[in-house]
């Protein structure tokens, strides 16, 4: 079954420190890959998608992610996070062959420290 | 373009009671999805339908659960005789044929 692995749960940061949350996915085909931000009390929002070309996404607030799929990974990444990136993040996966299913990491929540 | 609505935003029931869950897709869009979010995992997929279809339901439990988008009105989620394990978050999205996710803020339903 196709799954979705985020590793980090909890991650802890100081303002201007870089970011880099784990992604990792178990799926052989080809997949379209996501990152959704959800902030305290409000709902999801797109930050940035993947569905072919260059590997390396660049995303909404300065946040980027690279595909490497000799890895099945989609981490995202942020050289210098703020206090109002403060939010839970969600890595997404759906199948090419079935775009209708969009398959959810746990999340990781993201606590920014001025 | 007002955005996917949910309502109500907060349920509380009573165990037995049942749950309706409502979602008005964002304007032009035919595609609604349920997801459920219990405390401490991710979001999980719950149903997919189109308009008076539904078109994958494998993530619905198979009892007290269904769902319906009928040709007017909204997307409704139908919970019968809830149990305290069906507290959650329970999110809608909505998309244009094969286009992007857009999620309203979710419905949060807490049995008592």
């Amino acid at each position: 079954a196709q799954s979705v692995s985020q590793h980090n749960h909890h991650v802890i940061l100081s303002e201007a420190a870089s970011l880099e949350l784990g992604c990792n996915y178990s799926y052989g085909g080809t997949v379209n890959l996501f990152w959704y931000v959800q902030y305290p009390g409000q709902h999801l929002q797109l930050l940035l998608k993947y569905f072919s070309g260059d590997p390396l996404v660049k995303g909404i607030k300065g946040f980027e992610a690279e595909f490497i799929k000799s890895k099945f990974s989609f981490n995202l990444r942020k050289p210098s996070v703020q206090w109002s990136d403060t939010a839970e993040y969600f890595c997404a996966v759906n199948p090419v062959y079935n775009t209708d299913k969009l398959i959810f990491g746990t999340g990781t929540r993201l606590q920014v420290f001025p | 373009n007002a955005g996917v609505m949910q309502n109500p935003r907060h349920l509380v029931r009573r165990r037995g009671q049942e749950a309706r869950l409502r979602c008005s897709p964002m304007k032009g869009h035919s595609h609604v999805y349920w997801y459920r979010q219990l405390p401490e995992e991710g979001l999980k997929f719950m149903v997919y339908l189109q308009k008076e279809n539904i078109i994958d339901e494998s993530g619905m439990p198979k009892e007290r659960f269904s769902a319906e988008f009928p040709k007017e009105g909204p997307s409704i989620l139908r919970i019968q005789q809830v149990v305290r394990g069906d507290s959650a978050a329970y999110f809608c999205a909505s998309s244009p044929e094969g286009g992007e996710l857009f999620f309203g803020e979710g419905s949060r339903l807490t049995v008592l």
